[in-house]
C-alpha cells in the first residue's frame, strides 16, 4: 500500500519554464491537497480538490493551475516558474468526513533559478 | 480557523517525558484538536486527534481540559528518533460542504532529542 506517491522527488528550473507535479493516491480518498513548505514556516495550501471535477483555491493560489484527473491523480502545474516558487510541495489526501487526517506524500523539492 | 499558539521550540534529553502545549483561545464548538509530525525532508504525518479530556494511542496522549482552550501533546520516554517539528491544529473535522477541509500550519514546535 503505496499511499500517497509524488513524482518527482527533485526539480531544478530555469526562470519561465513549466512543469507538472504528480500526485496520486492509493487509499480511494475524496478529498486531495496541494500544499507548499518555504524554510522555517508551515504548510500553506495552494489547491485543494473536495472530489474528481472539482477544484478550489487555497491560500497561495497565483501562478498555479490543478487538475484533478480522476480519483486518484491530482497534478500542480506551474506555467512560468517563478524563483519565488523555490519551495518543497506536498501532496496530501483524506476521507469524507475527516478532513483533519490527512495523508502526505513525500514532497518534491523545486529549484527555480 | 482557530489561531493557535505553541512554542516554537524544546529541548528534551532521551527517555524523558515531553509535553508541548498549544493555545487555542478562540476554538470553537465544532473544533477538533489535531497534531502532526514531520521529520526533515518528510511530508506531515498524523498523531492524534482529540475533542476533550484525554486521548492515548500507542505514539502519544492528548490532554484536553474542560475549557478546551488549551491542549497538551504528551510523548513518553522520547528518543532521538522523536526529533521533529510537531504542529497543533484546531478546526472542524466535519466537511466545509464541499467535501474538504483547509488545515492551517504554523511554524509547530521544534523538539530535538538530546542524547
Amino acid at each position: 500500500n503505496a499511499g500517497v506517491t509524488q513524482t518527482p522527488k527533485f526539480q531544478v528550473l530555469k526562470t519561465g519554464q513549466s512543469m507538472t507535479l504528480q500526485c496520486a493516491q492509493d487509499m480511494n480518498h475524496n478529498s486531495m491537497y496541494w500544499y507548499r513548505q518555504d524554510p522555517g514556516m508551515g504548510l500553506r495550501l495552494i489547491y485543494y480538490s473536495a472530489s474528481e471535477g472539482t477544484t478550489d483555491k487555497g491560500e497561495v493560489p497565483n501562478g498555479y493551475n490543478v487538475s484533478r484527473l480522476n480519483k486518484r491523480e491530482f497534478s500542480l502545474r506551474l506555467e512560468s516558474a517563478a524563483p519565488s516558487q523555490t519551495s518543497v510541495y506536498f501532496c496530501a489526501s483524506s476521507l469524507p468526513g475527516q478532513g483533519n487526517i490527512q495523508y502526505f506524500g513525500a514532497g518534491t523539492r523545486l529549484s527555480v533559478l | 480557523l482557530a489561531k493557535t499558539t505553541q512554542p516554537i521550540s524544546m529541548d528534551s534529553y532521551e527517555g524523558q517525558e515531553v509535553n508541548i502545549t498549544c493555545s487555542h483561545n478562540n476554538i470553537a464548538t465544532n473544533d477538533y484538536i489535531t497534531w502532526y509530525q514531520q521529520f526533515p525532508s518528510q511530508g506531515p504525518r498524523f498523531i492524534i486527534q482529540g475533542y476533550k479530556t484525554k486521548v492515548t494511542n500507542e505514539v502519544a496522549s492528548l490532554f484536553i481540559p474542560a475549557d478546551r482552550k488549551s491542549s497538551t501533546l504528551s510523548l513518553p520516554r522520547v528518543s532521538l528518533s522523536d526529533t521533529a517539528v510537531y504542529y497543533c491544529l484546531v478546526g472542524d473535522m466535519r466537511d466545509s460542504g464541499a467535501g474538504s477541509y483547509q488545515l492551517t500550519f504554523g511554524k509547530g514546535t521544534k523538539l530535538s532529542v538530546i542524547p
